[in-house]
């Protein structure tokens, strides 16, 4: 079965600290698809990446990064340097194979502070 | 600007009343989705049409009826809810099924009385 852990409710830091977000999932597929959407306040979910299970290269974009570990089903965000702006809820996703269907995850909370 | 519209933003109805939701998007995909985000609880996903033909139905309660008129324009009729679908509504739109990206609008936020 298909599955996303975000164990992390809500974090709070202070701007400019940097803060991993934790995402782990579970699927028995080889093919597969991971995501990480924003939520600011608005509600839109805005799409950050994506990322394909046979790709588990470490990609920066700007202040974010993530880590994609297959040995321990593990797609981690963090944010360098963090900024007011980031505040939002942050959702990791999972889709298998050729499907319409993502997975989400409960969701962090991320509070940046100034 | 995100390229999914959702109107209305916000809808508060009775149980009784008959009231629909509408999504558009702009962006030349060929599918669009529902999906609704309870508070503390995963976005579920409700339905998924490809090329105006729904694909997928989440075991989503017949209260909630879907219309697709064409690849641009997603409908939610919603008729004789309760309480508990009190939710944030999402339309997303992808290119196609599968890898690519689902792009969301802003929702809607319905209250049920």
């Amino acid at each position: 079965a298909q599955k996303v852990t975000q164990a992390q409710t809500e974090i709070s830091v202070v701007e400019k600290e940097d803060v991993t977000l934790d995402c782990v999932y579970e699927t028995r597929d080889t093919t597969y698809y991971l995501f990480w959407y924003k939520q600011p306040p608005s509600g839109e979910l805005v799409f950050l990446i994506r990322r394909n299970s046979f790709d588990e290269q470490n990609e920066i974009s700007g202040r974010y990064s993530w880590n994609f570990q297959k040995s321990t089903s593990s797609f981690n965000f963090t944010i360098t340097a963090s900024q007011v702006v980031d505040s939002a809820v942050y959702f990791c996703a999972l889709s298998e194979g050729r499907t319409d269907k993502l997975i989400f995850g409960t969701g962090t909370r991320l509070q940046v502070f100034p | 600007e995100t390229g999914v519209t959702q109107t209305p933003r916000h809808l508060v109805m009775g149980m009784t009343n008959k009231k629909s939701l509408k999504c558009e998007q702009h962006l030349g995909h060929n599918a669009m989705y529902w999906y609704k985000q309870s508070a503390k609880k995963p976005l579920e996903l409700m339905f998924v049409y490809n090329f105006k033909e729904q694909t997928e139905n989440n075991s989503v309660p017949s209260r909630f009826s879907p219309e697709c008129p064409n690849s641009s324009h997603l409908f939610l009729h919603l008729h004789t809810l309760q309480p508990e679908d009190s939710a944030l509504y999402l339309c997303a739109s992808s290119p196609g099924v599968g890898d690519q990206p689902q792009h969301f609008g802003d929702g809607t936020r319905l209250s049920i009385l």
